[in-house]
């Protein structure tokens, strides 16, 4: 099982739609970041969240790091074609250990 | 400033064989970790390495080993091929040590 549990698996929208993807765990993270991974590609850092209850915006991504530091959310207004990819979150341990979930892969149709 | 770099990007082995994979950090990084990608398994930790010492180490069988060199350049490497580790395998640099991680491009290993 994975420490980190991405919902929903997989998603497939018309651009212009909102969307949110979520990322669960029963553990503490000292920090907690998302990532794109486009095929045939490594992943590209989005951005980290470090503080319980931190909101962070990346243009049209909202990322929202849970109070207790054990879930977060991404969420994308009007998504555009370009959004596509997979969206993977990765949480850091409180021995410093990284752990990533299996990811999001999301399709966002013209 | 350069970012990670990984070589080859492609490899076809045979089982049995044992190959090498070579990452280059972005500069002032000492920090370098490798996983494996499947489709099945996801992203999954092998080890890293933090001035030329691995700091913290996956679930993988002894055959994944790697090093760490002086300018932080890093090799990994994988004995006695087996087909299951046909996959794309990722170098990331960080600046400290498990912070906020800088994928290279990937190797991808096909084991036939």
């Amino acid at each position: 099982t994975q420490l980190l549990e991405q919902s929903p698996q997989f998603l497939s929208i018309q651009e212009g739609e909102n969307l949110t993807v979520y990322c669960n765990s029963s553990s503490v993270f000292s920090s907690l970041q998302w990532y794109r991974q486009e095929p045939g590609e490594g992943p590209v850092l989005l951005v980290t969240v470090v503080t319980g209850g931190e909101v962070k915006k990346l243009k049209r991504l909202t990322f929202q790091f849970g109070d207790a530091r054990k879930d977060s959310s991404l969420h994308i207004t009007a998504a555009q074609p370009g959004d596509t990819g997979l969206y993977l979150c990765a949480g850091g341990l409180l021995n410093n250990d990284m752990r990533f979930g299996a990811g999001t892969r999301l399709t966002v149709k013209p | 400033k350069a970012g990670v770099t990984q070589t080859p990007r492609y490899l076809i082995k045979t089982r049995g064989q044992q190959v090498t994979l070579s990452c280059s950090p972005i500069s002032g990084h000492r920090s370098v970790s490798w996983y494996q990608q499947t489709p099945g398994q996801g992203l999954q930790f092998l080890f890293e390495y933090f001035s030329e010492t691995q700091r913290n180490k996956g679930n993988f069988p002894g055959r994944f080993s790697g090093r760490q060199f002086s300018n932080s350049r890093s090799e990994m490497n994988v004995s006695t091929l087996e087909l299951g580790d046909s996959a794309l395998y990722l170098c990331a640099s960080s600046g400290d040590s498990f912070g906020e991680q800088f994928f290279g491009p990937g190797t991808r290993l096909t084991v036939l």
